[in-house]
């Protein structure tokens, strides 16, 4: 079958640190993707992991442990134009992208 | 580099004719084109994946005959929404994935909002 899931909403404060949550459930597993998307806009690509550990770009890091179904997404020094959705979504077994919900990341000043 | 474009980005038009939407990869050649819808406040659904040169594979739900898809070239595929009702409105998305990409990254375009009246 095919599960994934991920916070429907998350609030944090500018310059602060927020961790996004992203499990899966797959028999066939061929990597992670993070993106961001802003309202009314299409998604824009963060980040692929395809083995375990943490992957650092700038700002954002994602984290993989393939064992335990699991990822995050941490973004660091949190900034206003961070407010967008965030969506995981994993390759399946047919190289196929399978989307979670997203997550909606609100940034208070 | 891998840049997709949509066209148009907007329209609007009336319930019972037909709107053609295209998705274009500018800078490298896909193998495969997906075409995704999103309602407000929701996830992506894919509704059909096409390949270059073969018929489309639609989602479980997705009409065939009502969204036809055209892959007619590695640069190029459209989606035609036919006799469009109120309730097809909706931000239609396509991604490209690219040749001979040893990574499986879609490519997006930056979408077509898509108002029936």
């Amino acid at each position: 079958g095919q599960n994934i899931d991920q916070p429907t909403e998350m609030t944090a404060t500018e310059g602060a640190i927020v961790q996004i949550n992203c499990t899966y459930q797959t028999s066939g597993f061929n990597g992670l993707f993070w993106y961001q998307q802003h309202a009314g806009e299409a998604p824009t690509f963060l980040s692929y992991n395809v083995l375990d550990g943490l992957e650092e770009k700038g700002r954002f890091s994602s984290f993989l442990s393939r064992s335990k179904g699991y990822s995050y997404l941490l973004l660091k020094e949190l900034q206003m134009k961070d407010s967008a959705s965030y969506l995981c979504a994993y390759l399946d077994s047919n190289y196929q992208l399978i989307w979670g919900a997203g997550t909606k990341l609100i940034i208070k000043p | 580099g891998a840049v997709v474009s949509q066209h148009p980005s907007r329209v609007i038009c009336k319930s019972g004719t037909s709107v053609k939407i295209e998705c274009r990869s500018l800078d490298f050649q896909a193998t495969t084109m997906f075409w995704y819808r999103q309602f407000p406040k929701q996830s992506l659904m894919l509704m059909a994946t096409s390949n270059e040169g073969s018929k489309a594979t639609y989602e479980q739900g997705v009409e065939k005959d009502k969204f036809l898809i055209n892959h007619a070239s590695l640069t190029l595929s459209t989606l035609t929404v036919t006799s469009a009702h109120p309730e097809d409105s909706s931000f239609y998305i396509c991604s490209a994935r690219a040749i001979p990409g040893s990574d499986y990254e879609q490519y997006f375009g930056p979408g077509t909002r898509l108002t029936v009246t």
